[in-house]
């Protein structure tokens, strides 16, 4: 296991409503970066915070957002979802910028929007 | 479109077998690339990681090779297991203050006893 731990493990919501997904990062580690994994797809990258900071961004409209606290643990917000964005989202961290490529995944948090 | 391939969706070998997964990339630019496992239900596992300069990598029972000229990337275990069986996915990864991680869509192995 990496140590990176999400809740929930499962969640349905209806369209339009609002989520809030969190992300608890392996000691160590600062920098937490979000994926949206489609059904026999690759992670698909949303954004990456690091020192409570978001410093980059993938191809994903504002109504999905972020939080890193000072523990570097990390939120994702959707607001007005879709049918679309059922999907599994995962939280990576890695051990600070200079290697954040080195990314350890949690298991993930399976959204169904109905 | 996606910037990370695989040639091949589905790899079935007998255990005891040594197993080839392939990727193709897009972006000459990425500096590192990364391989992972992901198995049913679990987020993606880290393997093995190669850096740009490099052509050949070892872990145990892993190699992932590197062919800049023909941007191509592959992944061999040797003597496959049963508990080998999951999806690989390879990564690129591009740093430009940040890394981002592009992932391909993914090849499943399915080892036999």
């Amino acid at each position: 296991e990496t140590g990176v731990t999400q809740s929930p493990t499962h969640l349905i919501k209806t369209r339009g409503q609002q989520v809030t997904l969190r992300c608890s990062s392996q000691s160590g580690h600062n920098t937490v970066s979000w994926y949206q994994q489609a059904l026999g797809q690759g992670p698909q990258f949303i954004f990456q915070y690091y020192r409570e900071e978001e410093n980059g961004r993938g191809n994903f409209p504002p109504r999905f957002s972020g939080l890193q606290f000072p523990n570097y643990s990390s939120e994702l917000n959707v607001n007005a979802l879709e049918l679309d964005d059922s999907a599994l989202y995962l939280c990576a961290s890695s051990p600070g910028q200079v290697r954040s490529y080195e990314q350890y995944f949690g298991p993930g948090t399976r959204l169904t929007v109905t | 479109g996606e910037s990370v391939g695989l040639h091949l969706p589905t790899l079935s070998v007998q255990e005891g077998d040594n197993s080839i997964i392939n990727c193709a990339y897009s972006n000459s630019a990425s500096d590192y690339f990364i391989w992972y496992k992901q198995e049913s239900g679990k987020g993606p596992q880290f393997i093995i990681d190669i850096r740009s300069n490099m052509d050949k990598r070892q872990g145990q029972r892993v190699t992932v090779l590197l062919n800049k000229t023909v941007k191509h990337l592959s992944l061999q275990i040797a003597a496959t297991q049963p508990g080998d069986s999951a999806v690989y996915f390879c990564a690129e990864n591009l740093s430009s203050g940040y890394s981002t991680l592009t992932f391909g869509k993914g090849t499943m192995l399915l080892v036999s006893p």
